[in-house]
Protein backbone atom coordinates (compact mmCIF):
# COMPACT_ATOMS: atom_id res chain seq x y z
CA UNK A 1 0.00 0.00 0.00
CA UNK A 2 1.24 3.87 -0.91
CA UNK A 3 0.76 5.80 1.65
CA UNK A 4 2.05 9.40 2.03
CA UNK A 5 2.25 11.59 4.85
CA UNK A 6 2.06 15.32 5.57
CA UNK A 7 3.01 17.99 7.41
CA UNK A 8 1.99 19.44 9.34
CA UNK A 9 -1.19 18.41 10.11
CA UNK A 10 -2.77 21.82 11.14
CA UNK A 11 -1.25 25.17 10.80
CA UNK A 12 -2.76 28.29 12.23
CA UNK A 13 -1.24 31.59 11.06
CA UNK A 14 -1.58 35.28 10.66
CA UNK A 15 -3.00 36.83 7.23
CA UNK A 16 0.56 37.90 5.51
CA UNK A 17 2.63 34.77 6.88
CA UNK A 18 4.39 32.22 4.48
CA UNK A 19 4.19 28.66 5.04
CA UNK A 20 5.11 25.54 3.39
CA UNK A 21 3.16 22.51 3.70
CA UNK A 22 4.84 19.09 3.00
CA UNK A 23 3.49 15.74 1.11
CA UNK A 24 6.52 12.69 1.66
CA UNK A 25 6.18 8.79 0.35
CA UNK A 26 8.38 6.06 0.52
CA UNK A 27 6.81 5.33 -3.11
CA UNK A 28 7.49 6.56 -6.48
CA UNK A 29 4.37 8.41 -8.11
CA UNK A 30 3.65 8.66 -11.91
CA UNK A 31 2.36 12.32 -11.00
CA UNK A 32 1.00 13.99 -7.46
CA UNK A 33 -1.66 16.55 -7.41
CA UNK A 34 -2.53 19.17 -4.69
CA UNK A 35 -6.62 19.80 -3.85
CA UNK A 36 -7.90 22.63 -1.43
CA UNK A 37 -11.40 21.15 0.58
CA UNK A 38 -13.46 24.03 2.26
CA UNK A 39 -16.01 23.19 4.86
CA UNK A 40 -19.05 21.19 3.58
CA UNK A 41 -17.62 20.69 -0.07
CA UNK A 42 -15.96 18.37 -1.89
CA UNK A 43 -12.00 18.83 -2.90
CA UNK A 44 -11.02 20.66 -5.85
CA UNK A 45 -8.03 19.85 -7.93
CA UNK A 46 -5.06 23.04 -7.52
CA UNK A 47 -2.39 21.28 -9.64
CA UNK A 48 -0.92 18.76 -11.11
CA UNK A 49 3.27 17.62 -10.88
CA UNK A 50 4.66 15.15 -13.48
CA UNK A 51 7.85 15.36 -13.81
CA UNK A 52 10.42 14.97 -11.10
CA UNK A 53 12.51 18.56 -10.23
CA UNK A 54 8.97 20.40 -11.55
CA UNK A 55 7.95 23.94 -10.03
CA UNK A 56 4.57 25.30 -10.64
CA UNK A 57 3.09 28.55 -9.63
CA UNK A 58 -0.56 29.36 -9.05
CA UNK A 59 -0.46 32.99 -8.05
CA UNK A 60 0.90 33.24 -4.49
CA UNK A 61 1.18 29.25 -4.42
CA UNK A 62 4.35 27.54 -5.55
CA UNK A 63 4.50 23.74 -6.01
CA UNK A 64 7.05 21.49 -5.98
CA UNK A 65 7.22 17.66 -6.74
CA UNK A 66 10.62 16.03 -5.76
CA UNK A 67 13.48 15.17 -8.17
CA UNK A 68 12.53 11.26 -7.21
CA UNK A 69 8.80 11.89 -7.78
CA UNK A 70 8.58 10.70 -3.96
CA UNK A 71 7.75 13.74 -2.15
CA UNK A 72 6.30 17.71 -3.10
CA UNK A 73 5.81 20.46 -1.01
CA UNK A 74 3.62 23.37 -1.37
CA UNK A 75 4.52 26.80 -0.39
CA UNK A 76 2.28 30.01 0.17
CA UNK A 77 3.29 33.29 -0.06
CA UNK A 78 1.11 36.57 2.17
CA UNK A 79 -1.30 34.17 3.23
CA UNK A 80 -4.61 35.62 3.10
CA UNK A 81 -7.70 34.27 4.89
CA UNK A 82 -9.38 32.79 1.55
CA UNK A 83 -6.67 30.39 1.92
CA UNK A 84 -8.07 29.14 4.91
CA UNK A 85 -8.93 25.16 4.34
CA UNK A 86 -7.98 21.70 4.04
CA UNK A 87 -4.91 20.99 2.08
CA UNK A 88 -4.46 17.32 0.29
CA UNK A 89 -1.77 15.64 -1.71
CA UNK A 90 -2.52 12.86 -3.41
CA UNK A 91 -0.21 10.44 -5.60
CA UNK A 92 -1.43 8.52 -8.80
CA UNK A 93 0.36 5.34 -9.69
CA UNK A 94 1.59 4.33 -13.11
CA UNK A 95 -0.32 1.46 -15.22
CA UNK A 96 -3.38 0.20 -15.68
CA UNK A 97 -6.63 2.13 -14.21
CA UNK A 98 -4.69 4.86 -12.12
CA UNK A 99 -5.26 4.81 -8.06
CA UNK A 100 -5.16 7.60 -6.48
CA UNK A 101 -3.99 7.40 -2.58
CA UNK A 102 -4.39 10.85 -1.04
CA UNK A 103 -2.30 11.81 2.34
CA UNK A 104 -4.31 12.88 5.54
CA UNK A 105 -4.39 16.59 4.55
CA UNK A 106 -2.92 19.57 6.21
CA UNK A 107 -5.81 22.09 8.31
CA UNK A 108 -5.24 25.37 7.26
CA UNK A 109 -6.35 28.46 9.42
CA UNK A 110 -5.44 32.08 8.33
CA UNK A 111 -6.00 34.23 10.89
CA UNK A 112 -6.83 38.15 10.15
CA UNK B 1 -24.51 23.36 -13.69
CA UNK B 2 -23.63 21.27 -10.87
CA UNK B 3 -20.88 18.58 -12.34
CA UNK B 4 -21.29 15.76 -9.80
CA UNK B 5 -23.94 15.88 -7.60
CA UNK B 6 -25.10 13.43 -4.75
CA UNK B 7 -27.81 12.78 -2.70
CA UNK B 8 -29.05 13.10 0.21
CA UNK B 9 -25.90 15.44 1.39
CA UNK B 10 -27.35 14.54 5.13
CA UNK B 11 -28.26 11.17 6.04
CA UNK B 12 -29.24 10.06 9.78
CA UNK B 13 -30.78 6.81 10.15
CA UNK B 14 -30.54 3.94 12.94
CA UNK B 15 -28.12 0.72 13.34
CA UNK B 16 -29.13 -2.12 11.39
CA UNK B 17 -30.70 -0.11 8.91
CA UNK B 18 -30.06 -0.10 4.76
CA UNK B 19 -29.38 3.24 2.87
CA UNK B 20 -28.35 4.38 -0.49
CA UNK B 21 -26.60 7.44 -1.85
CA UNK B 22 -27.19 8.53 -5.55
CA UNK B 23 -24.03 9.99 -7.59
CA UNK B 24 -24.45 12.01 -10.71
CA UNK B 25 -22.36 13.47 -13.27
CA UNK B 26 -22.87 14.99 -16.28
CA UNK B 27 -19.25 15.95 -17.61
CA UNK B 28 -19.42 12.74 -19.89
CA UNK B 29 -16.58 10.56 -17.40
CA UNK B 30 -16.28 7.25 -18.33
CA UNK B 31 -14.71 6.86 -14.23
CA UNK B 32 -16.50 7.15 -11.38
CA UNK B 33 -15.52 7.22 -7.62
CA UNK B 34 -16.39 6.59 -4.13
CA UNK B 35 -14.29 7.65 -1.31
CA UNK B 36 -15.21 7.81 2.06
CA UNK B 37 -13.90 10.79 4.69
CA UNK B 38 -13.36 9.86 8.24
CA UNK B 39 -13.48 12.09 11.11
CA UNK B 40 -9.62 13.24 11.07
CA UNK B 41 -10.31 14.04 7.26
CA UNK B 42 -8.26 10.91 5.67
CA UNK B 43 -10.11 10.46 2.53
CA UNK B 44 -9.55 7.16 1.38
CA UNK B 45 -11.11 5.41 -1.79
CA UNK B 46 -13.43 2.83 -1.96
CA UNK B 47 -14.63 1.99 -5.48
CA UNK B 48 -13.78 2.88 -9.15
CA UNK B 49 -15.60 2.12 -11.82
CA UNK B 50 -14.81 2.69 -15.73
CA UNK B 51 -18.03 2.67 -18.12
CA UNK B 52 -20.26 0.86 -15.57
CA UNK B 53 -17.30 -1.92 -14.85
CA UNK B 54 -15.98 -1.91 -11.39
CA UNK B 55 -12.00 -1.63 -11.63
CA UNK B 56 -11.60 -0.67 -8.03
CA UNK B 57 -12.57 -2.29 -5.22
CA UNK B 58 -10.51 -1.52 -1.43
CA UNK B 59 -11.40 -4.29 0.49
CA UNK B 60 -14.64 -2.45 1.41
CA UNK B 61 -17.14 -4.95 3.45
CA UNK B 62 -19.71 -6.41 1.16
CA UNK B 63 -21.91 -4.41 3.18
CA UNK B 64 -21.84 -1.75 0.63
CA UNK B 65 -22.03 -2.49 -3.23
CA UNK B 66 -22.51 -0.34 -5.46
CA UNK B 67 -24.43 0.23 -8.52
CA UNK B 68 -23.50 1.85 -12.07
CA UNK B 69 -26.41 1.53 -14.08
CA UNK B 70 -24.99 4.20 -16.92
CA UNK B 71 -21.64 5.63 -16.96
CA UNK B 72 -23.01 9.20 -15.72
CA UNK B 73 -24.13 7.27 -12.41
CA UNK B 74 -23.03 5.43 -9.33
CA UNK B 75 -25.27 4.66 -6.53
CA UNK B 76 -23.65 3.16 -3.00
CA UNK B 77 -26.21 1.00 -1.40
CA UNK B 78 -25.03 -0.09 2.33
CA UNK B 79 -26.72 -2.67 3.88
CA UNK B 80 -27.10 -3.53 7.79
CA UNK B 81 -25.06 0.25 8.88
CA UNK B 82 -22.89 0.42 11.57
CA UNK B 83 -21.78 3.10 13.87
CA UNK B 84 -18.43 2.68 12.14
CA UNK B 85 -19.86 3.86 9.22
CA UNK B 86 -20.42 7.41 9.91
CA UNK B 87 -18.63 9.65 7.91
CA UNK B 88 -18.89 11.64 4.77
CA UNK B 89 -19.28 9.74 1.46
CA UNK B 90 -17.71 11.30 -1.50
CA UNK B 91 -18.24 11.01 -5.08
CA UNK B 92 -16.17 11.76 -7.66
CA UNK B 93 -15.14 11.38 -11.71
CA UNK B 94 -12.63 11.91 -13.71
CA UNK B 95 -11.38 10.95 -17.61
CA UNK B 96 -10.05 7.98 -17.93
CA UNK B 97 -6.34 7.26 -17.62
CA UNK B 98 -3.97 10.16 -17.62
CA UNK B 99 -2.97 12.23 -14.49
CA UNK B 100 -6.19 13.81 -14.78
CA UNK B 101 -8.64 15.96 -12.37
CA UNK B 102 -11.10 14.26 -10.04
CA UNK B 103 -13.86 16.07 -10.03
CA UNK B 104 -16.02 16.37 -6.51
CA UNK B 105 -19.55 15.89 -5.52
CA UNK B 106 -20.44 18.27 -2.61
CA UNK B 107 -20.22 14.57 -0.15
CA UNK B 108 -22.79 12.91 2.12
CA UNK B 109 -22.51 13.20 5.75
CA UNK B 110 -23.75 9.48 7.03
CA UNK B 111 -24.53 9.33 11.02
CA UNK B 112 -25.38 6.08 12.34
CA UNK B 113 -26.84 6.26 15.27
Amino acid sequence: TQLLEQSPQFLSIQEGENLTVYCNSSSVFSSLQWYRQEPGEGPVLLVTVVTGGEVKKLKRLTFQFGDARKDSSLHITAAQTGDTGLYLCAGRNSGGYQKVTFGIGTKLQVIP
Amino acid sequence: DTAVSQTPKYLVTQMGNDKSIKCEQNLGHDTMYWYKQDSKKFLKIMFSYNNKELIINETVPNRFSPKSPDKAHLNLHINSLELGDSAVYFCASSQVGGNTEAFFGQGTRLTVV
